[in-house]
């Protein structure tokens, strides 16, 4: 299968803060990329979907301002959550499509805001 | 109606027995479906994905395509502990949007 991965797979970090993920699709290019937040025992939300060369397409309830994102290269998306609050603390995982529309997914990473 | 349906679960099934996951779609057109795992605290790992009516077999797992049912099922042979996850079904419907499922939680008792 292919593989995506995310980095950091961990933040901790302070309310105010802004983090920033990366997400990599390592042997293929992708136009599209999806960005999910899971909480515990929950299902997926798609947060956004992330489109080379173009502005992301947040759904609905999801601030764009809050939860940047570039996906400046066919291999890579960033989601930077700015000035991160307890409430954002979440699961997040992103992934990359590929030919025939199957979802590949990162690792996730975990982000905990104190 | 939702795009994509499951039973929630959860399923239990003995190690060993046949664990059959059902999913229904509402879109007619769809021509993608994938299955999905995803052990408590991991993200989703693709394992199957179908595009035409029939059975398509990968080791143990057979995912069945009923077009003209709309749905979407996952055999899981001699099941193992392993296999205890949750499930999800996703489809890609005609406009090109993906869909998933809420998932169904299987749990293979030893």
């Amino acid at each position: 299968g292919a593989v995506v991965s995310q980095h950091p797979s961990w933040v901790i970090c302070k309310s105010g803060t802004s983090v920033k993920i990366e997400c990599r699709s390592l042997d293929f290019q992708a136009t599209t990329m999806f960005w999910y937040r899971q909480f515990p025992k929950q299902s997926l939300m798609l947060m956004a979907t992330s489109n080379e060369g173009s502005k992301a397409t947040y759904e609905q309830g999801v601030e764009k301002d809050k939860f940047l994102i570039n996906h400046a290269s066919l291999t890579l998306s960033t989601l930077t959550v700015t000035s991160a609050h307890p409430e954002d603390s979440s699961f997040y995982i992103c992934s990359a499509v590929r030919d025939r529309g199957e979802q590949y997914f990162g690792p996730g990473t975990r982000l905990l805001v104190l | 109606q939702k795009e994509v349906e499951q039973n929630s679960g959860p399923l239990s099934v003995p190690e060993g027995a046949i664990a059959s996951l059902n999913c229904t779609y509402s879109d007619r057109g769809s021509q993608s479906f994938f299955w999905y795992r995803q052990y408590s605290g991991k993200s989703p790992e693709l394992i199957m994905f179908i595009y035409s009516n029939g059975d398509k077999e990968d080791g143990r797992f057979t995912a069945q395509l009923n077009k003209a049912s709309q749905y979407v099922s996952l055999l899981i042979r001699d099941s193992q502990p392993s296999d205890s996850a949750t499930y999800l079904c996703a489809v890609l419907n005609t406009g090109n949007q993906f869909y998933f499922g809420t998932g169904t939680s299987l749990t293979v008792i030893p």
